[in-house]
């Protein structure tokens, strides 16, 4: 299966820790995004990249949030100085710039304790 | 910014009734209408979509009308079955402007045998 693979799924960080995502992306497609996800509600966007250059971020992103994909192909996210608030799922997508279809990745958890 | 408004949030079911899920959008330039279904613990998953220039579209059990004028997009699902039991979340995003996919806050359909 080449569908679009996050790592690590699960993480448990204490507060004021450091917390990286990685997220490789169905290959070929070149549009990457990232979105939050909270118990009983709907994904929420946070960024997204189109090759390598981030095209646009949320207010949701803040300055303890961030996102690269340097080479165009895999993407990360780093969240610094963890807060309980940033406990939730974070999942990555991606798409071909001239095909309308978004496929999710299955998720990564974040519990901070 | 767009803004997508779901309803019901929770839907019950008895296995072969029809389960119908409603969503409005804001903006009116906004023409690509994906529907997701997303299970326990894993990512959203695409199951149908319709773009601004049709009007309905037909996958076996699944359908999806969309109202441009009322700015309404709707979810069908006739005989349905107790594997249809999951979360469903509507979305719409302005494809050629680059713009991101945002979601409703989901319904949780029951289908109960």
């Amino acid at each position: 299966d080449t569908g679009v693979s996050q790592d690590p799924r699960h993480k448990i960080t204490k507060r004021g820790q450091n917390v990286t995502f990685r997220c490789d992306p169905i290959s070929e497609h070149n549009r990457l995004y990232w979105y939050r996800q909270t118990l009983g509600q709907g994904p929420e966007f946070l960024t997204y990249f189109q090759n390598e250059a981030q095209l646009e971020k949320s207010r949701l992103l803040s300055d303890r949030f961030s996102a690269e994909r340097p080479k165009g192909s895999f993407s990360t996210l780093e969240i610094q100085r963890t807060e309980q608030g940033d406990s939730a799922m974070y999942l990555c997508a991606s798409s071909l710039v001239q095909e309308d279809t978004i496929y999710f990745g299955e998720g990564s958890w974040l519990t901070v304790v | 910014g767009e803004n997508v408004e779901q309803h019901p949030s929770t839907l019950s079911v008895q296995e072969g009734d029809s389960a119908v899920i409603k969503c409005t959008y804001s903006d009116s330039a906004s023409n690509y209408f994906p529907w997701y279904k997303q299970e326990l613990g894993k990512g959203p998953q695409l199951i149908i979509d319709i773009r601004s220039n049709v009007g309905e579209k037909k996958d076996q059990r699944i359908a999806v009308t969309l109202n441009k004028t009322a700015k309404h997009f709707s979810l069908h699902i006739t005989e349905t079955q107790p594997e249809d039991s999951a979360v469903y979340f509507c979305a719409a995003e302005h494809r050629q402007a680059g713009t991101a996919l945002i979601f409703g806050k989901g319904t949780t359909l029951s289908v109960s045998s």
